[in-house]
């Protein structure tokens, strides 16, 4: 079974500063993964996707995840964090693209709220 | 990209009524929609899963007879609560995906409803 653990429910940052939330996922085989991110009151944006392509994936607004098959780490980094980048991050991880009966369910982690200060 | 429109975006609700949400694909044939719950400071659950034209997939724990799923097109699908009491209030969100034969789209969200019960 596909499981996602974020290890960190709030970061807190300075504009400017680096960004690092963390995700380690469990899956019984190739795993398709995910960023979103959620603003207050509003629905997800895809910020990224990893399928078994480049290990290093770039998304939207500057944001990029590396997948690390050997430490089964999928972490989300940002050289500069901006104020609009406060919100909630999900790591995601896929149980299948709808072949062999899956239903191509998205499993979500807990969440990470990253906070950015002035 | 694709666009998936959920509507109310808000709605509040005395107890015991039946309140229906929307979810439209605008620009893609939803094969397959999912619908989620979050609670507050929590991470999304999933509560059912539904394909065009058939009986949708429950979570466990989830009442089928209190949120009733129907898909009955390849762009709507519709989740009413029925005879809401205050612990329905929540934040529910649909996803959609085609995952039609040969194509494989990642998931699409709407921007979620806010669900009061009063």
């Amino acid at each position: 079974a596909q499981s996602v653990t974020q290890l960190d429910s709030h970061v807190s940052v300075s504009e400017g500063t680096p960004v690092l939330l963390r995700c380690n996922y469990s899956s019984s085989y190739s795993p398709s993964l995910f960023w979103y991110v959620q603003h207050p009151n509003k629905g997800l944006q895809l910020l990224l996707k990893y399928t078994s392509a480049a290990t290093l994936v770039k998304g939207i607004n500057g944001f990029e995840a590396e997948f690390k098959k050997s430490e089964t780490s999928f972490h989300l980094t940002k050289p500069s964090a901006h104020m609009s980048d406060a919100a909630e991050y999900f790591c995601v991880v896929s149980d299948g693209e709808g072949y062999g009966g899956s239903q191509g369910n998205l499993i979500f982690g807990k969440g990470t709220k990253l906070s950015v200060k002035p | 990209g694709a666009v998936v429109s959920q509507h109310p975006s808000r709605v509040i609700c005395k107890s015991g009524t039946s309140v229906k949400i929307e979810c439209r694909s605008l620009d893609f044939q939803a094969t397959t929609m999912f619908w989620y719950r979050q609670f507050p400071k929590q991470s999304l659950m999933l509560m059912a899963t539904s394909n065009e034209g058939s009986k949708a997939t429950y979570e466990q724990g989830v009442e089928k007879d209190k949120f009733l799923i129907n898909h009955a097109s390849l762009t709507l699908s519709t989740l009413t609560v029925t005879s809401a009491h205050p612990e329905d209030s929540s934040f529910y969100i649909c996803s959609a995906r085609d995952m039609g034969r040969g194509r494989v789209t990642e998931a699409f969200f709407g921007q979620g409803t806010r669900l009061t019960v009063v």
